[in-house]
């Protein structure tokens, strides 16, 4: 089952913009984590964020998270090129925690136009 | 670094062939993940593993079997492939424990197509 749902499914924007996205979930978590994934490659750990914080930033990238609304947003600012890839959230639901299983949405497909 | 290799990037094979893909880490990490990747579904888990030996069946087990002999191998295999199995696979591997990130580390991918 999918725990979470991203959105938008694709974004497009300028070289030099922010990009924010978005990522739905259903149970409670123990953490929230962002991924991305170059084009047919594997995908690569950005940031983790915990039940009990609310933000966390790293480099061009911040994290919010509403657990009361289960939601949670990945912002990239000044973006470049390179950030060109599809951005996905995974949810450790807080039920399994201690054999954790990451759950993944569908991802947002970002394309940075030069 | 962690790294992760996953035996081939592409991969051809026929309806009813057996098929085994291999996954190996080198930073000695209890956890180990095989995930299929489709478009409009994400990833969805098949199997993991926890330890040499042990299996647990993900989401989507039917078709799959895994093999988990030493701690850096995880293999998955298809008993009989079918056409519905045609799909990208990525392997993960995660540490656990006392300070852990919980990221998980994911190979390059196997892009398996079944005719």
């Amino acid at each position: 089952s999918q725990q979470g749902e991203e959105d938008p499914q694709a974004l497009s924007i300028q070289e030099g913009e922010n990009a924010t996205m978005n990522c739905s979930y259903k149970t409670s978590i123990n953490n929230l984590q962002w991924y991305r994934q170059n084009s047919g490659r594997g995908l690569v750990h950005l940031i983790l964020i915990r039940s009990n914080e609310r933000e966390k930033h790293s480099g061009r990238l911040r994290v919010t998270l509403d657990t009361s609304k289960k939601s949670s947003s990945l912002l990239i600012t000044a973006s470049r090129a390179a950030d060109t890839a599809s951005y996905f959230c995974a949810t450790v639901a807080a039920s399994n925690f201690g054999n954790e299983k990451l759950t993944f949405g569908t991802g947002t497909r970002l394309t940075i136009i030069p | 670094d962690v790294k992760v290799t996953q035996s081939s990037r592409y991969l051809v094979k026929r309806t009813g062939e057996k098929v085994f893909l291999e996954c190996v880490q080198d930073m000695d990490h209890e956890n180990m993940f095989w995930y299929r990747q489709d478009p409009g579904l994400g990833l969805r888990l098949i199997y993991f593993s926890y330890d040499v030996k042990m299996k647990e069946k993900g989401d989507i087990p039917e078709g799959y079997s895994v093999s988990r002999e030493k701690k850096e191998r995880f293999s998955l295999i298809l008993e009989s492939a079918s056409t519905n199995q045609t799909s990208m696979y990525l392997c993960a591997c995660r540490h656990d424990g006392r300070g852990a990130s919980y990221e998980q580390y994911f190979g390059p991918g196997t892009r398996l197509t079944v005719t």
